[in-house]
């Protein structure tokens, strides 16, 4: 298995530029996730999804979409990037059976908003 | 929502120290996860601790559970330079899925 992977893995767009971060997990999880990692703030929730079809907003999902059509890809969309956006990036995935939640993250993409 | 705060947020060690980090709540958890993160890499699932009072060890890490479930600790036994990196805690919420995490200890082990 190659557990979840994304891509790419460093990214640098020009401010109002508009991109995908990939993300697809091979585990048959159905939970996934996208976070975003900066100095001081910790990981901080964007968007999630607990199926096929099925999204809700995070704590910071301004700037962001996501869609769920498979089980295994969930993309983010930056829909028009800004500076604040310059971030580390993780999608992550779970299970019902864990203890509570346990995630399964990806290597990350490192996005630089000029 | 629930916080976790985790302390120290740095430490710096020499090789073969023992260390403890903290993470504290005013919320009860139905369980709490420790997760490790090298530097360039996603962060990896350590442990999880799920009754009150628990301890779990891997090898020369060791993981408490507070009794009243509202605070977690981790061990590190004769510290190695493989052990730097970012430890993570964190814990499912009362209700939904969004897990909380607390900010981390930066720890670095030096030879």
């Amino acid at each position: 298995n190659a557990g979840v992977t994304q891509t790419p893995k460093f990214q640098v767009l020009k401010t109002g530029q508009s991109m995908t971060l990939q993300c697809a997990q091979d585990m048959n999880h159905e939970y996934m996730s996208w976070y975003r990692q900066d100095p001081g703030m910790g990981l901080r929730l964007i968007h999630y999804s607990v199926g096929a079809g099925i999204t809700d907003q995070g704590e910071v999902p301004n700037g962001y979409n996501v869609s769920r059509s498979t089980t295994e890809d969930f993309p983010l969309r930056l829909l028009s990037a800004a500076p604040s956006q310059t971030s580390v990036y993780f999608c992550a995935s779970s299970y019902s059976g864990t203890s509570g939640y346990e995630q399964y993250f990806g290597p990350g993409t490192r996005l630089t908003v000029t | 929502t629930q916080l976790l705060e985790q302390s120290p947020q740095f430490l710096s060690i020499q090789e073969g120290e023992n260390l403890t980090v903290y993470c504290n709540s005013s919320s009860v958890f139905s369980s709490l996860q420790w997760y490790r993160q090298e530097p360039g890499e996603g962060p990896v699932l350590l442990v999880t601790v799920v009754t009150g009072g628990e301890v779990k060890k891997l090898k020369r890490l060791t993981f408490q559970f507070g009794d009243a479930r509202k605070d977690s600790s981790l061990h590190i036994t004769a510290a190695q330079p493989g052990d730097t990196g970012l430890y993570l805690c964190a814990g499912p919420p009362n209700s939904g899925y969004a897990l909380n995490f607390g900010k981390g200890t930066s720890l670095l082990v030096t030879p």
